[in-house]
Formats: C-alpha cells, sequence, structure tokens
C-alpha cells in the first residue's frame, strides 16, 4: 500500500531564505508525481507536475525534483517571500492518487 | 479557461441532516473527483467518476453518502444524514482523460461543519 510523507509538518523560516520540502514515498512505482499549494479555508493550486519520466520540474521560483529510485521528492523555493506562507502537499499517482498531510509553511517578514 | 466550480463555499448544518454539493469541472474533463479533507489531513478520495460512469467509490461511506454525475458533466455530492465526522472540506477536482499522465485541477473546495 503506498504511504506518502511528507517533512518537516511545519517550517518557519525569514523571508530572503530558500527552502526545501520533503516528500517521500514508499512504492516506486508511480507514474507522477504533483505539488500542490493549499492556502487556508482554500482549494488546492497546481504547482509542479513531474512524469515519472523526468527528474525536475521548474516554474518560477520553484523548482521539484524526483527521485523514482530512492522514493523522493523535493520541493525548493527560491528567495522565499511572506506570499509563498500556505500549506504544500505533495501527491503521488499510481492506480490512485495519494497525498501527503503536507507541510505547513510560514515566511517570516 | 475557467477552472472547477464549487457551492456552495460554505455550510453548516446539525448532525443528522442532509446536505448537497455542487461541482462542475473544466470543459471538456471527462474524469471527475470528490475527496473529503479532514483538517490536519491531506485529501482522501471519496468517489471516481469517468464521464458519467463510477470507476473508483471504495472509500465512500455510502450508507449516508452518495454521488451522481448523470450527464457527464457536473456532480453532487450528498449526504444523508450527517455525523459530526463529516465535518472537513469537501474538494472536487477534474483531469482530462483520467489517464496516468494526467494532472489534477482542483476547485477551491466546500467547508462542511456539523454541530
Amino acid at each position: 500500500k503506498q504511504e506518502v510523507t511528507q517533512i518537516p509538518a511545519a517550517l518557519s523560516v525569514p523571508e530572503g531564505e530558500n527552502l526545501v520540502l520533503n516528500c517521500s514515498f514508499t512504492d516506486s512505482a508511480i507514474y507522477n508525481l504533483q505539488w500542490f499549494r493549499q492556502d487556508p479555508g482554500k482549494g488546492l493550486t497546481s504547482l509542479l507536475l513531474i512524469q515519472s519520466s523526468q527528474r525536475e520540474q521548474t516554474s518560477g521560483r520553484l523548482n521539484a525534483s524526483l527521485d523514482k529510485s530512492s522514493g523522493r521528492s523535493t520541493l525548493y523555493i527560491a528567495a522565499s517571500q511572506p506570499g509563498d506562507s500556505a500549506t504544500y502537499l505533495c501527491a503521488v499517482r499510481d492506480d490512485k492518487i495519494i497525498f501527503g498531510k503536507g507541510t505547513r509553511l510560514h515566511i517570516l517578514p | 479557461e475557467a477552472g472547477v466550480a464549487q457551492s456552495p463555499r460554505y455550510k453548516i448544518i446539525e448532525k443528522r441532516q442532509s446536505v448537497a454539493f455542487w461541482c462542475n469541472p473544466i470543459s471538456g474533463h471527462a474524469t471527475l473527483y470528490w475527496y473529503q479533507q479532514i483538517l490536519g489531513q491531506g485529501p482522501k478520495l471519496l468517489i471516481q467518476f469517468q464521464n458519467n460512469g463510477v470507476v473508483d467509490d471504495s472509500q465512500l461511506p455510502k450508507d449516508r453518502f452518495s454521488a451522481e454525475r448523470l450527464k457527464g458533466v457536473d456532480s453532487t455530492l450528498k449526504i444523508q444524514p450527517a455525523k459530526l465526522e463529516d465535518s472537513a472540506v469537501y474538494l472536487c477536482a477534474s483531469s482530462l482523460t483520467g489517464g496516468r499522465l494526467d494532472g489534477y485541477t482542483f476547485g477551491s473546495g466546500t467547508r462542511l461543519t456539523v454541530v
């Protein structure tokens, strides 16, 4: 049974720092991995989608990597801003989509 | 491209009452999903539709939850009767084909509070 773990559960960093969020999964036989952002009381906004054949995807200050063999993905946020404060969720797709519990990120002004 | 539309945004009901949520996916998306997200947890799939047929409802509590997508476009999710533990955000998502390479697009969700 696929399990997705996100570490840390919560993170506070000063504005301007670069940071890394981690996602691990137990079964490497996935088709893709997607990172989402969720603001309080809101739905999920897709940030990056990495297919199983890809190693990374980039969008602006965000870079996501995927290492299927080790069951890991990282989301790198460069030059963090207070507006980046949100919960970040990763989801892996095998026969179903399985979500982690998320990392609550707080950027300190 | 319009996103996934959901209504209502918020709903407060008493236990044992009934409630219904509505979702309109992105135009042309064949696959529609309903997720339940309890506070502090990741979303959990309740039901997946491919056009107007059910693909997966293995985690839907069928004694109280029901969902339909009659014309293969919009969908409703109903809870009858509601329990306190049903308090959660109900998210609707859609994807183009439901294929293994597809990403998902989510709506803003409906926050349900059962008192």
